[in-house]
């Protein structure tokens, strides 16, 4: 199982928007409503910034939200703020053999 | 709260065992599933596997199976990660993160995280 592709960097100004793109195939992102997005500032752990596609857990602010079309997940930052800027992954299960993958990750800069 | 927290980094040689755990606290810790993901220095992440801590059944990605164990504690609520055969490709921060798991089945993302166990392999 490939892992899923992410653009490797995206940026915006404080205020702005950015969305970040997941490209699978019609085995993973394109077949399930099962994809994640983690962010993980550095040397930490990742958190959990959205489920099921689109769903945000308790705590994480409503600027943060997730769709999906086809085969490609996007994640969007609206009102970008200064701790916004880390590193963003991606995940879908498969149900196959290696049932979860992830994607290549994406660093976003708040310029 | 829900907290996991993991043991203290290792250093082994090459062809040695490492072996993880990962307690977990503020849930019934047989309603959820655990999850090991792993990440080398400067890379992406990594999922290994995960153990159902209801009833132990164990699910590991194909590019570790013969090479990684999972086990669990129910008594203590900590479940382990082993990985033998290490290479210097194994260094690694190792994570274990839970699935949350209801009647309406499991949410197949992983909710929260431990800190992370940084694994050395070096001779």
């Amino acid at each position: 199982q490939s892992a899923l592709t992410q653009p490797p960097s995206a940026s915006g100004s404080p205020g702005q928007s950015v969305t970040i793109s997941c490209t699978g195939t019609s085995t993973d992102v394109g077949a399930y409503n099962y994809v994640s997005w983690y962010q993980q500032h550095p040397g930490k752990a990742p958190k959990l910034m959205i489920y099921e596609v689109s769903k945000r857990p308790s705590g994480v602010p409503d600027r943060f939200s997730g769709s999906k079309s086809g085969n490609t997940a996007s994640l969007t930052v609206s009102g970008l703020q200064a701790e916004d800027e880390a590193d963003y992954y991606c995940n879908s299960y498969t149900g196959g053999n290696n049932p979860y993958v992830f994607g290549t990750g994406t660093k976003v800069t708040v310029l | 709260q829900v907290q996991l927290v993991q043991s203290g980094a290792e250093v082994k040689k090459p062809g040695a065992s490492a072996k993880v755990s990962c307690k977990a606290s503020g849930y019934t810790f047989t309603d959820n599933y655990v999850h090991w993901v792993r990440q080398a220095p400067g890379q992406g992440l990594e999922w290994m596997g995960l153990s159902n801590s209801n009833d132990g059944t164990i699910h590991y990605a194909q590019k570790f199976r013969g090479r990684v164990t999972m086990t669990r504690d129910t008594s203590i609520s900590t479940t382990y990660m082993e990985l033998s055969s290490l290479t210097s490709d194994d260094t690694a921060v190792y994570f274990c993160a839970t699935e949350t798991c209801s009647g309406n089945g499991c949410s197949k993302s992983f909710h929260y995280w431990g800190q992370g166990t940084l694994v050395t392999v070096s001779s």
